[in-house]
């Protein structure tokens, strides 16, 4: 079982729309998890992180996790076409080292 | 601007000839990092450095090596490349480990082709 995994899309929305992207993972040893952002020809950006279970919203985005199914959730509300990205989500572990990503999920966002 | 640059941005190769790509950071940041990513998959981490401390993952090929001179500057050198080389290559810094200081900042890439 690999130790994080994510829906690969991609995933085509029509603008406004509301997004959920999903992250399980297996490591209990996990302790927080981070989201990035990565552009087509592009480094990965930090767009989100989360310390404990529950949710965190930032503007349009909120972050959700459930530590005892190992299930985090990224969601979007009103999205744009520029949110057309791959997510990554990155999971922490106990020592604050962030060495595993996701694979993560091509999302379009459509006019 | 404070950032983490990579050098060249594409580069090509021939199979077997040995290549090496620099990132530089501005952000005077104790770790740097070398990732791997080929077409739609996750960044693999290849290894990093806290300061001068080197770490390699277990499982990078002994084909990869890296240095890091000084604090600025990190340096990827893959001996023999072989096709299965070809990907992009993703410099990273965090300030530290600890929470709060371990958001990466990653450069733009560079894309290696091997022919």
């Amino acid at each position: 079982q690999k130790e994080v995994e994510q829906d690969p899309g991609p995933l085509s929305v029509p603008e406004g729309a509301i997004v959920s992207l999903n992250c399980t993972y297996s490591n209990s040893a996990f302790q927080y998890f981070m989201w990035y952002r990565q552009y087509s020809r592009k480094g990965p950006e930090l767009l989100m992180y989360t310390y404990s279970s529950g949710n965190k919203e930032d503007g349009r985005f909120t972050a959700q996790v459930d530590k005892s199914s190992k299930y985090i959730s990224l969601f979007i509300r009103d999205s744009q076409p520029s949110d057309s990205a791959t997510y990554l989500c990155a999971p922490i572990g106990p020592y604050g080292q962030n060495f595993v990503f996701g694979p993560g999920t091509r999302l379009s966002v459509l006019p | 601007d404070a950032m983490v640059i990579q050098n060249p941005r594409y580069q090509v190769t021939q199979f077997g000839k040995p290549v090496t790509l620099s990132c530089s950071q501005t952000l005077n940041h104790n770790v740097m990092y070398w990732y791997q990513q080929k077409s739609s998959q996750a960044p693999k981490l290849l290894f990093h450095y806290y300061d001068k401390d080197f770490n390699n993952e277990a499982d990078t090929p002994d084909n990869f090596q890296s240095r890091r001179p000084n604090t600025s500057f990190c340096f990827l050198d893959i001996r023999s490349p072989g096709l299965g080389d070809a990907a992009m290559y993703l410099c990273a810094t965090s300030r530290d480990f600890s929470r709060g200081d371990n958001e990466q900042f990653f450069g733009p890439g560079t894309r290696l082709t091997v022919l």
